[in-house]
């Protein structure tokens, strides 16, 4: 099994406050890194999937990095609004397989 | 709305019983991976098929099996179910493989009493 570590379990911040959490992954055998959005009741939701050593990826105020070298990858938010609360996975991938992180929990205070 | 859809919703059935799953994926998405969350758990990868052609194969028990079909869509089939089985069982779908984004269905909550 990888071993997938997301930092912090969980956050809160302020409206308006901008935020990054981390995850940190194995480097040998990377294939790709997906970042998903979870909200409770809800069904994951893909953010980014990223496979080069340097990408960074953007998609509106949430935007992420990925360092296959070092096995890290960032996903910041900018201006963090109440609707971007939710849980943030991290899933590290090989060719054959795919392991998620236990999250990220952001809850944004208006 | 994702486009993928899961049957049924919700499931309620005893410990030693067989159950069927069935994903019908985005249209044009040839990969169909099936996940489980059970309580205690985060997020599991069980299997992904593409094409009507197993993988990726992820921490899937024996008693558990999956197909694709023709048309693409996918069934997981749980027998000699026991009570830590219960959890919500997710199906996603993606154009290819694990390097691109994955869509996620609705999830069919599965509970063994």
């Amino acid at each position: 099994i990888l071993n997938v570590e997301q930092s912090p379990q969980s956050l809160h911040v302020q409206e308006g406050d901008s935020t990054n959490f981390t995850c940190s992954f194995p480097s040998s055998n990377f294939y790709a890194l997906h970042w998903y959005r979870w909200e409770t009741a809800k069904s994951p939701e893909a953010l980014f999937v990223m496979t080069l050593n340097g990408d960074e990826k953007k998609k509106g105020r949430i935007s992420a990095t990925l360092n296959t070298k070092e096995g890290y990858s960032y996903l910041y938010i900018k201006g963090s609004q109440p609707e971007d609360s939710a849980t943030y996975l991290c899933a590290p991938s090989g060719a054959n397989n795919l392991f998620f992180g236990t999250g990220t929990r952001l809850t944004v205070i208006p | 709305d994702s486009g993928v859809t899961q049957t049924p919703k919700h499931l309620i059935t005893a410990t030693g019983q067989r159950v069927t799953l069935r994903c019908s994926p985005r249209s044009g998405d040839l990969s169909v991976y099936w996940y489980q969350q059970s309580l205690d758990q985060g997020l599991q990868f069980l299997i992904q098929y593409y094409n009507g052609e197993e993988r990726a194969k992820g921490n899937i028990l024996e008693r558990f099996s999956a197909q694709q079909f023709p048309d693409l869509h996918s069934e997981l089939n749980l027998s000699s179910l026991e009570l830590g089985d219960s959890a919500l069982y997710f199906c996603a779908s993606s154009p290819r493989g694990l390097s691109y984004e994955q869509y996620f269905g609705p999830g069919t909550r599965l509970t063994v009493t």
